[in-house]
């Protein structure tokens, strides 16, 4: 069974929805992290929560929330979906004793219209 | 502020040819420098990381990387490719705040 899970996989949605992406870990890591990839522009952090009590804005949070419900869970909320939203997110995680390799799961393909 | 540039979008190679991919970065502190590779529908996975110490890294599948300061530079080889080996490469440096930034990436495309 795969590590870092995330669904759904793919998703495509109207403009103005409310989407929840969602991302488990089995790997026992307190470090979690959302990433959108967008062609040509590689991947870019959204939000990161280095424990359940420790939230943080990446470097492009506006326009996402996010909601860590437990260790092993960390959701991504788009709160009204627009069409630029549409990318590839990934979530990731890291253990804070070995910070510097991320995990990542496989992806979830978004597409707004 | 850091940032990573990746010189090459993509780079078509022949099968069982050289392969260099470039990376350069800009940091005013001590980094960490990563090199991630993503298989076509696929997450990422590191290939190889540089923290301190001997500055070759060697990664997995034959991959390797030199860490340049002088030059600001780590530039990911491969003296063998394989078709196996066709995947879009990311670059990445963090420092003590532990996150990543990636560069935009590197589409390698072996050919037979």
């Amino acid at each position: 069974d795969a590590d870092v899970t995330q669904t759904p996989r793919n998703r495509i949605t109207k403009t103005g929805k409310r989407i929840m992406l969602e991302c488990s870990q089995t790997k026992g890591h307190d470090r979690m992290y959302w990433y959108r990839q967008d062609p040509g522009l590689g991947l870019r952090l959204i939000y990161y929560s280095f424990d359940v009590k420790d939230i943080n804005k990446g470097e492009i949070s506006d326009g996402y929330s996010v909601s860590r419900q437990a260790q092993a869970k960390f959701s991504l909320s788009l709160e009204s979906a627009i069409p630029n939203q549409t990318a590839l997110y990934f979530c990731a995680t890291s253990d804070r004793l070995d910070t510097d390799t991320q995990y990542f799961g496989p992806g979830t393909r978004l597409t707004v219209l | 502020a850091q940032s990573v540039t990746q010189l090459d979008s993509q780079v078509p190679v022949f099968e069982e040819a050289p392969v260099e991919l470039r990376c350069n970065y800009s940091s005013s502190v001590s980094v960490y420098l990563f090199w991630y590779v993503q298989y076509p529908n696929q997450g990422l996975q590191l290939l190889l990381k540089y923290l301190s110490g001997s500055t070759l890294v060697k990664g997995i599948n034959g991959f390797e990387a030199e860490f340049n300061k002088s030059q600001t530079s780590f530039h990911l080889r491969k003296p063998s490719v394989h078709i196996s080996d066709t995947a879009e490469y990311f670059c990445a440096v963090s420092d003590w705040s532990d996150k990543l930034i990636f560069g935009t990436g590197t589409r390698l495309q072996v050919f037979p």
